[in-house]
Formats: C-alpha cells, sequence, structure tokens
C-alpha cells in the first residue's frame, strides 16, 4: 500500500506570495492532519481535515488555511508569506477517530 | 493546555549500550501517549503507543510505560544499534481530538561504533 505523499518535496517562495501545498493520503484513509515543524517551535499542530470538513484547528493565524476534497487529498494555502513561514510541513493520515497517524516525507519552504 | 517536556539532547551513546530518553507531560484527563521517531529526511514513523495508566508499548526493542502518578512516558532500549540514530518525539492526544498530537521538542540519538 502506498504512503503518504506530498508534493512538491521543495520549495523556495518570496516573501508576500502565497504557496499551496499538497497531500495525498493512504487510500482509505478520511482524515489528514498538518503539521509545521520548525527548529524553533518544534512540532506544531495546524489543522485536521476529515469527511471534507475541518475537524481541528491549531493556534496559527489566518493566512494558513486548507481543504480537503471528496478523495480525501488535502491542500494546504498559506497567503502573504514571511520569513517565519519557513518550516518542514508534515501531512499525516489515518483511518480517524483514535487510530494511527501515518506521516507523509514533507514539503521544505523556504522564504526569501 | 498540554504540554510535553523531554530532555534535552543530543544523546550520544556506543553501540549496544542502554537508552533511556526521559519524557514528562502536562494535560487534564487521561491523555493517549506516544513515541515517534524521525530519521534523516524523512517524516515520522509512530515508534510505540500506550493509551491508559500502566500500558506498556513497546516495538523494535524500545519500551516506555505510561505511569500517571508521575505524568511520564520514559523511552527505554536495553542494547542500541547505530540504526536507530535518529530524532525522538513524544507525544500525547486525547480522545476528543485524536489527531490533535501535541509534542516535545525531540531528542536527537546518536549511536556510534
Amino acid at each position: 500500500k502506498a504512503g503518504v505523499t506530498q508534493t512538491p518535496r521543495y520549495l523556495i517562495k518570496t516573501r508576500g506570495q502565497q504557496v499551496t501545498l499538497s497531500c495525498s493520503p493512504i487510500s482509505g484513509h478520511r482524515s489528514v492532519s498538518w503539521y509545521q515543524q520548525t527548529p524553533g517551535q518544534g512540532l506544531q499542530f495546524l489543522f485536521e481535515y476529515f469527511s471534507e470538513t475541518q475537524r481541528n484547528k491549531g493556534n496559527f493565524p489566518g493566512r494558513f488555511s486548507g481543504r480537503q476534497f471528496s478523495n480525501s487529498r488535502s491542500e494546504m494555502n498559506v497567503s502573504t508569506l514571511e520569513l517565519g513561514d519557513s518550516a518542514l510541513y508534515l501531512c499525516a493520515s489515518s483511518l480517524g477517530g483514535s487510530r494511527e497517524q501515518y506521516f507523509g516525507p514533507g514539503t521544505r519552504l523556504t522564504v526569501t | 493546555g498540554d504540554s510535553v517536556t523531554q530532555m534535552e539532547g543530543p544523546v550520544t551513546l556506543s553501540e549496544e549500550a542502554f537508552l533511556t530518553i526521559n519524557c514528562t507531560y502536562t494535560a487534564t484527563g487521561y491523555p493517549s501517549l506516544f513515541w515517534y521517531v524521525q530519521y534523516p529526511g524523512e517524516g515520522l514513523q509512530l515508534l510505540l503507543k500506550a493509551t491508559k495508566a500502566d500500558d506498556k508499548g513497546s516495538n523494535k526493542g524500545f519500551e516506555a510505560t505510561y505511569r500517571k502518578e508521575t505524568t511520564s512516558f520514559h523511552l527505554e532500549k536495553g542494547s542500541v544499534q547505530v540504526s536507530d540514530s535518529a530524532v525522538y518525539f513524544c507525544a500525547l492526544s486525547h480522545t476528543g481530538t485524536a489527531s490533535k498530537l501535541t509534542f516535545g521538542t525531540g531528542t536527537r540519538l546518536q549511536v556510534t561504533l
């Protein structure tokens, strides 16, 4: 069974631009969660989508948004990029509930 | 709010040495506890978990016991290998928001021959 895939793997953007990251979950998984990983703040929960609905949200500004499609694929969007948004963005999928989360390899975003 | 505290790294051990990585947590109720491992250039992999007090999670020679009285979930392995070199994260979640994991800062383990 294919794992969680994230595209692109690496991205360089300029401050003020916007970016969209994509996550394809494991087949059959309906829950997709997003995390930001930085050296300073560590791993922080962004949001979770389940069956196209945002179910949980972390403490991030409104510039961070996401959505989930009917095939469970998810996208995360960051508008008006700031230098501090440079991070590894990880996506995780699960069957939902208390089931194990499977993480993708991440997208490394660099904002210059 | 919830928080997870891990010992500072890096931890450097010789192969076959005993490993302990300390983890304590602050949370209401009875969270589920996890250890994740991140190898260079990869995402996180679940190493083991425990969902209630006194549960012991184990996998690949690693063990951790959910201690409610000390709010701890220390990771141990009796004999580490070079291939265990990675960053280890302790994390918790609550039943109602199971997909929202709160992570510790991570502990880098380096095992040398």
